[in-house]
């Protein structure tokens, strides 16, 4: 079993467009997050979920819309998205504090 | 802020010769150390961790770091290295508030037959 599993892996979109990708670990995590990858491979926290709760919320346009309906989901909803947003995204799971993050494969966004 | 500097965006090595990646972090409390391992096209695994523990961390596939408090380094060796060692490699930092990691730049490793 996949631990922390991502979909889609691949999305072509074009702009304007809203799109989602979904994220469930089976680990029992109390801590979800998504990291954006850019085209240099900078890896950037965008949001942090512990227990449902939103926790960290880097600066990342509002367009962009998380979604925990419980503690093994986290969602990420992008609206009217931009060629800038093209990049591999990345949820991950941890214990409450970070002591180990566990990544998904990665979806890779391209925006058209 | 909690931050890592990794220098070297780019480090060739030939098969079997020392790796040797190097990592700097900036912290006002004691950090958490990580050392993560990406393959093309794939998710990122964790290599090894320090959390105040020993100093020295044995990671997977024969890697190492060494925590130097003097120094503010968490350098990533391994004595050989094998073609499929070949990988981007991030050194991270918990934030601040514990609910992140921040991440180094990466440095991509190439192993030369």
């Amino acid at each position: 079993d996949t631990a922390v599993s991502q979909t889609p892996k691949y999305l072509v979109t074009q702009m304007g467009n809203d799109k989602s990708i979904k994220c469930e670990q089976n680990l029992g995590h109390d801590t979800m997050y998504w990291y954006k990858q850019d085209s240099k491979k900078f890896l950037k926290i965008m949001f942090s979920y512990n227990n449902k709760e939103l926790i960290i919320n880097e600066t990342v346009p509002n367009r962009f819309s998380p979604k925990s309906p419980d503690k093994a989901h986290l969602n990420l909803h992008i609206n009217s998205l931009e060629l800038g947003d093209s990049a591999v995204y990345f949820c991950a799971s941890s214990q409450e504090l970070v002591t180990e993050a566990f990544f998904g494969q990665g979806t890779r966004l391209t925006v058209v | 802020a909690q931050s890592v500097t990794q220098l070297g965006s780019h480090v060739s090595v030939s098969e079997g010769a020392l790796v040797l990646l190097r990592c700097n972090y900036s912290s006002s409390v004691p950090p958490y150390l990580f050392w993560y391992v990406q393959y093309p096209n794939q998710g990122l695994q964790l290599l090894l961790k320090y959390t105040s523990a020993a100093t020295l961390v044995k990671g997977i596939n024969g890697f190492e770091a060494e925590f130097k408090k003097s120094e503010t380094s968490f350098h990533l060796t391994k004595p050989s290295a094998h073609m499929s060692d070949a990988a981007e490699y991030f050194c991270a930092v918990s934030s601040n508030s514990g609910y992140a990691l921040n991440f180094g730049k990466g440095t991509s490793l190439l192993v030369t037959p």
